[in-house]
């Protein structure tokens, strides 16, 4: 167990709608990540929350959106979502948002776009 | 820009066999960051190893070893005697210091599928 936790474990919606995915980082982690895992693409770096600002951005859509709440927990908002959209979404979380240190992953987020 | 490359796709050995996990990296920086995650059936990605840029020191940690070469780019993983739990996919990642310190993310290879057979 990673310490990170990510609700829901599945997900299933239809094309057009919105999503709301949730993170809690480990305990004293300031930074979260998130990624994409899809058989296409491999998995992907989307965005970096620092302390509650964004620090960076990967290849993420501009359907997708992200935000880091007081409290440290994360929010990826996905919405007109597409077939293309299905995938496994990590969220990882760091100490202090440093390249060198380590990302520890959740469980995952399972998301079925019918 | 920063790539990983895991040419191997899918690799299966019997149990008991040594396996070597190939990694090969791209990065202009000469600080950055070289992690190892494992993908079991169940789904999560779970940490191995991170080494340093200017760490050329290999690791072993019981039956898996790590070779890190900066002379050819490469960061290979070796499993010793491997049994049947060490089936799962293995990827390798890359993180660069941005110029502000901070982390983009790290870029990860497609993985290898490593198949332990009994």
């Amino acid at each position: 167990d990673s310490g990170v936790t990510q609700t829901p474990k599945h997900l299933i919606t239809a094309t057009g709608q919105r999503v709301t995915l949730r993170c809690s980082p480990r305990s004293g982690d300031l930074s979260v990540y998130w990624y994409q895992q899809s058989l296409d693409q491999g998995l992907q770096f989307l965005i970096h929350y620092y302390n509650g600002e964004e620090r960076a951005k990967g290849n993420i859509l501009e359907r997708f959106s992200a935000q880091q709440f007081p409290d440290l927990h994360s929010e990826l908002n996905l919405s007109s979502l597409e077939l293309g959209d299905s995938a496994l979404y990590f969220c990882a979380s760091g100490l202090a948002g440093r390249p060198q240190e380590t990302q520890y992953f959740g469980p995952g987020t399972r998301l079925l776009v019918l | 820009a920063q790539k990983v490359t895991q040419a191997q796709t899918e690799i299966s050995v019997v149990e008991k066999e040594d396996v070597t996990l190939d990694c090969v990296y791209e990065t202009r920086d000469t600080t950055y960051y070289l992690f190892w995650y494992k993908q079991p059936p169940s789904g999560e990605l779970v940490f191995l190893i991170r080494r340093n840029s200017f760490d050329e020191q290999n690791e072993i940690s019981g039956r898996y070893s790590w070779n890190f070469q900066k002379s050819t780019s490469s960061f290979n993983f070796t499993i010793t005697a491997s049994q049947v739990v060490d089936s799962a996919v293995y990827f390798c990642a890359l993180s660069e210091l941005q110029t502000g310190g901070g982390a983009d993310g790290l870029t990860f290879g497609k993985g290898t599928h490593l198949i332990i057979q009994p």
